[in-house]
């Protein structure tokens, strides 16, 4: 199993340009999530999902889209880029949500810089 | 709302010394709480976690954590540190009030160990 794995693993924008970070998981996960990290504030929840086609808001989900057409995928879209969005992006998933004991297994990582 | 709160942000040990990192959460349900690790460069790892049962919970690389309700704490322990263990440490938290399987993070604490 690959486990979680996330591309690209750095990307730069300009402010106002859009695009994707691509998450995939091959665990047969049901839910998956986006956290961005920024130093000293952790990690914080930006959308989840605890199945296909469904898709919820987390602490930090403006300026952010996701979609999931499949069980395997889940996308985080930036829709015009800013410089507040400079951040490393974590995908996640894990099991199911409904059984909230369930560890989580966390991609490698993107590092999104925004100029 | 529910929150994690890590005593420390940088802890600077010797090799061999021991280490306590604190951790207390705000959230007066059943909760799940978690250890992940971030060693330089790579993505998080779970480290421990509880659910129930034995509040004394011993997770890899001879870390263990102690969950006291009463004090709404989950610190992480180490009787002896190794220069390997420098990395950044994230307690979290998943409450049975949150959705699903969401984690609530604490802000993070480094831990740099001097060989």
């Amino acid at each position: 199993n690959a486990g979680v794995t996330q591309t690209p693993k750095f990307q730069v924008l300009k402010t106002g340009q859009s695009m994707t970070l691509q998450c995939a998981q091959d665990m047969n996960h049901e839910y998956m999530s986006w956290y961005r990290q920024d130093p000293g504030m952790g990690l914080r929840l930006i959308h989840y999902s605890v199945g296909a086609g469904i898709t919820d808001q987390g602490e930090v989900p403006n300026g952010y889209n996701v979609s999931r057409s499949t069980t395997e995928d889940f996308p985080l879209r930036l829709l015009s880029a800013a410089p507040s969005q400079t951040s490393v992006y974590f995908c996640a998933s894990s099991y199911s949500g409904l059984y909230t004991y369930n560890e989580q297994f966390f991609g490698p990582g993107t590092r999104l810089t925004v100029l | 709302a529910q929150s994690v709160s890590q005593h420390n942000h940088h802890v600077i040990l010797s090799e061999a010394a021991s280490l306590e990192l604190g951790c207390n959460y705000s959230y007066g349900g059943t909760v799940n709480l978690f250890w992940y690790v971030q060693y330089p460069g790579q993505h998080l790892q779970l480290l421990l976690k509880y659910f129930s049962g034995d509040p004394l919970v011993k997770g890899i690389k001879g870390f263990e954590a102690e969950f006291i309700k009463s004090k709404f704490s989950f610190n992480l322990r180490k009787p002896s540190v190794q220069w390997s263990d420098t990395a950044e440490y994230f307690c979290a938290v998943n409450a049975d009030g949150g959705s699903q399987g969401n984690l609530i993070f604490g802000k993070g604490t480094k831990l740099s160990v001097k060989p």
